[in-house]
């Protein structure tokens, strides 16, 4: 049973770097058939798709995030990590990392989720 | 990229039958058999219910369906239990760029 489990501080400064870990058990992030993935959720909104990296080294970015986000892997701890800069109080969220299958671009495995908020 | 629109809650009887809607565009929903539906409960991952479309993964009741038309996809819980009580969401692949749009979620409560 795979298992994703997300790290990081709870509370960012404005402007400064938010920076999150997501641990994957019973699973590998060196498997070629999954993108490791990075998803949100504001208070009281809706999903947001972040971006996801693939073994290969391929990373793709939702467009609304205008650069700010960075996503890595880290083969030899079997963990992916996201950066997101210049965070603001709209930033504040619920983040979620997950796994999708490449054959059938379906999210199948989530992390439970770690709020971080951002304020001075 | 705007967000896939649900109904905000939906209720129903132990035993009955609920269906949520998922409404989409011709560049999401209408585009790609690749729809999914999750299920929230606090404190807990996510659970993935329902896969393009109307697949089941491995542990997930038969009380759970999907199906498609046009831009509209929707999930059928049938024979309501106390444990479906959840919140909802849908996601829809997007094309390249965009990738992933979700539903708004719908907060489902059994009577």
């Amino acid at each position: 049973q795979v298992q994703l489990q997300e790290s990081g501080p709870g509370l960012v400064k404005p402007s400064e770097t938010l920076s999150l870990t997501c641990t994957v058990s019973g699973g590998s992030v060196r498997s070629g058939s999954y993108y490791w993935s990075w998803i949100r959720q504001p208070p009281g909104k809706g999903l947001e798709w972040i971006g996801y990296i693939h073994y290969s080294g391929s990373t793709k970015y939702n467009p609304s995030l205008k650069s700010r986000a960075t996503i890595s892997l880290d083969t030899s701890k079997n963990q992916f990590s996201l950066q997101l800069r210049s965070v603001t109080a709209a930033d504040t969220a619920v983040y979620y990392c997950a796994r999708a299958e490449d054959s059938s671009e379906t999210i199948d495995y989530w992390g439970q989720g770690t709020l971080v908020t951002v304020s001075s | 990229q705007s967000a896939l629109t649900q109904p905000a809650s939906v209720s129903g009887s132990l035993g009955q039958s609920i269906t949520i809607s998922c409404t989409g565009t011709s560049s999401d929903v209408g585009s790609y058999n690749l729809v999914s539906w999750y299920q929230f409960h606090p404190g807990k991952a996510p659970r993935l219910m329902i896969y393009e479309v109307s697949k089941r993964p491995s542990g997930v009741s038969n009380r759970f369906s999907g199906s498609k038309s046009g831009n509209t996809a929707s999930l059928t819980i049938s024979g309501l239990q106390a444990e479906d009580e959840a919140d909802y969401y849908c996601c829809s692949y997007a094309g390249s760029n965009n990738r992933y749009v979700f539903g708004t979620g719908t907060k489902v409560t059994v009577l």
